[in-house]
Order: structure tokens, then C-alpha cells, then sequence
């Protein structure tokens, strides 16, 4: 069964509002969470890295006001993407550990329009 | 250093060949090697994974082999059949005193298996 899940599986939103991704571990804690990208037909790219109880750690060139992650609790991770505009469309996947693998949520389609 | 190169970009096989997909990586800190299957809208499915302690594992019809000296490993789908037609990703990482670190993908590979 699903390891990782994550809600909505599909979003539209208008360029300049905000959007919220949530990302939960089913059955099990992870301190660690982690949030990737990825365009069509490419590969994933890592944003940032999810830390519970503490700030999260991005990647260069990834605006950290821009994509808000909050880790508040032991299952749950959530990307709010700010003030979006149409190249923020994407699709956006977390993944947490659990017994030494990562496990990937079902992913989250952005369109902005 | 931190990238992994994955061959091919495409695949065609007939049902019931056997299908291998490459990778090769450059940081020798990497000890966490996954194999991952995507399907289109979806998100990655582990596979199989392996830990340069062995050279080789396998789970049913899909077997890893790793060589730790040339630092390459390579994902074999024996009796290939259409449902297994997707988008295939390698990945490496590294894991930090028990933590698991952040996965770097290969650029993927997508294989068609015709009937």
C-alpha cells in the first residue's frame, strides 16, 4: 500500500495567489522529508529538504520565499508555493525514508494560469 | 561529482527480452542505489535498491548488478512484458550516520515493450 501521500493530486490556481501542497507519511514518523520537481519528460530535481522542528534546507537557486515548506509535525510536510505565476507549473513530489529507502508520494500537478 | 549518468534515454523491446538500463555515478560517497519506475501523471515507484556490499540483487523478474570498481550499476527486467513499459529512473545517495540523504536522479530512461 502507499507509503507517502500527498493532497491535492491536482491544482489549478490563478498567477498571483498562493498554493499549499501537503505531504503525509502514512504510519510511520519522518524527521526528514523531501520535496522534488519535475517538468515534463525530465528527470526529478530536488528543491529542498524538510526538516521537522527546524528550518528547511534548499537548494541553490531555489527561492525560499517563494516555496514556504513548513515540517510542523512528524507526518507532515507541506510546500505553499507563493505568489505563482505560469512557470511555476509543474508537478511536485515528496519523499520520505522509512527502513532505509525512500518512498515517493503520488505527486501534486500545478497549473497556473 | 554529484551527478549520475544513465544510458539510455530510449528502449524498445519485445515481450519477453530482456530489458537493461545503465548507470554510472561519480561520487564514491553514494552507498544507496535505487532503481525507480514512474508511469505517466504518477509518482516514482521504488523498484529494487542495493547497497555496494553485494554486487548483485534480485526481486523477481528485476535484478540490480553493481560494480563498486567502475562505478556502475545497471537494472535488468528479464521476460519484459508491455505493462512494464514506463519511464525508468536510477538514483544514488548517501547516507548520513543513519540518516538518509537526498536522492540524485538519473535523467531516466523510457522503455516500451511491444506486444
Amino acid at each position: 500500500g502507499a507509503v507517502v501521500s500527498q493532497h491535492p493530486s491536482w491544482v489549478i490556481c490563478k498567477s498571483g495567489t498562493s498554493v499549499k501542497i501537503e505531504c503525509r507519511s502514512l504510519d510511520f514518523q519522518a524527521t526528514t522529508m523531501f520535496w522534488y520537481r519535475q517538468f515534463p519528460k525530465q528527470s526529478l530535481m530536488l528543491m529542498a529538504t524538510s526538516n521537522e522542528g527546524s528550518k528547511a534546507t534548499y537548494e541553490q537557486g531555489v527561492e525560499k520565499d517563494k516555496f514556504l515548506i513548513n515540517h510542523a509535525s512528524l507526518t507532515l510536510s507541506t510546500l505553499t508555493v507563493t505568489s505563482a505565476h505560469p512557470e511555476d507549473s509543474s508537478f511536485y513530489i515528496c519523499s520520505a525514508p522509512r527502513w532505509g529507502e525512500q518512498y515517493f508520494g503520488p505527486g501534486t500537478r500545478l497549473t497556473v494560469t | 561529482q554529484q551527478q549520475v549518468k544513465q544510458s539510455p534515454q530510449s528502449l524498445i523491446v519485445q515481450k519477453g527480452g530482456i530489458s537493461i538500463i545503465n548507470c554510472a555515478y561519480e561520487n564514491t560517497a553514494f552507498d544507496y542505489f535505487p532503481w525507480y519506475q514512474q508511469f505517466p501523471g504518477k509518482g516514482p515507484a521504488l523498484l529494487i535498491a542495493i547497497r555496494p556490499d553485494v554486487s548483485e540483487k534480485k526481486e523477481g523478474r528485476f535484478t540490480i548488478s553493481f560494480n563498486k570498481s567502475a562505478k556502475q550499476f545497471s537494472l535488468h527486467i528479464m521476460d519484459s512484458q508491455p505493462g512494464d513499459s514506463a519511464t525508468y529512473f536510477c538514483a544514488a545517495s548517501r547516507n548520513y550516520g543513519g540518516s538518509q540523504g537526498n536522492l540524485i536522479f538519473g535523467k531516466g530512461t523510457k522503455l516500451s515493450v511491444k506486444p
